[in-house]
């Protein structure tokens, strides 16, 4: 039972630079979401996805972009990384929108830029 | 958009106490969910509830729906139960969560 499978687990980038997260999922949950966590502050909404070849903006997008080309996958993009972008970043999903869905994460990426 | 308080933000107890952390938010809603991270690791849902108490093990969910209040007991408290617990609740259509910061527990044996 893999449920959520983030990757990579850590990465340290120099400013500038590209770089893709790949979220896995294999509980065939329709709803995925991309959250960044920063020190004395709660988990933030960057993006999130409805379905196949749907995608949509949260609380803090701007500096990324996402895909989901096939269900089981949401990657978050870094098209140029910057400082402020250092974060632990979390995927999530979830079978529908119902509040009463539980929410399954994955182990979660720490990502620094230099 | 709903805003979730939780308090206290950092928690030492000794092994056997009983602990309680609280959450607070500001709109009506259906459901909410307790979350656990432990150091260095993934999120792991705890308990997700809509009324009055559920419970699993040594832990203890309860809401308050009308006061928008939910507490998060634990019974003779562990230093494996060392994590931070974070509140959430329902963000919107889109299915997705608004976080409180989280309470930094810290069980010393």
């Amino acid at each position: 039972n893999a449920g959520v499978t983030q990757t990579p687990k850590f990465r340290v980038l120099k400013t500038g630079q590209s770089m893709t997260l790949l979220c896995a999922q294999d509980m065939n949950h329709e709803y995925m979401y991309w959250y960044r966590q920063d020190p004395g502050m709660g988990l933030r909404l960057i993006h999130y996805s409805v379905g196949e070849g749907t995608t949509a903006k949260g609380e803090v997008p701007d500096g990324y972009n996402v895909s989901r080309l096939k269900k089981q996958n949401f990657l978050l993009g870094l098209e140029s990384a910057a400082p402020s972008q250092t974060s632990v970043y979390f995927c999530a999903s979830t079978r529908g929108w119902s509040s009463n869905q539980p929410q399954h994460f994955g182990d979660g990426t720490r990502l620094s830029i230099l | 958009k709903n805003e979730v308080e939780q308090s206290p933000q950092n928690l030492t107890a000794q092994e056997g106490e009983f602990i309680t952390i609280n959450c607070s938010y500001s709109v009506g809603i259906s459901a909410l969910h307790w979350l656990q991270q432990h150091p260095g690791g993934g999120i792991v849902s705890l308990f997700m509830l809509s009324s009055g108490k559920k419970k699993h093990g040594r832990l203890i969910a309860t809401i308050n729906i009308q006061e928008k209040h939910s507490s998060l007991h634990i019974t003779a408290s562990h230093p494996r139960d060392s994590a931070v617990y974070i509140c959430a609740v329902p963000g919107g259509s889109q299915g997705n969560l608004i976080f409180g910061k989280g309470t930094k527990l810290s069980v010393k044996p």
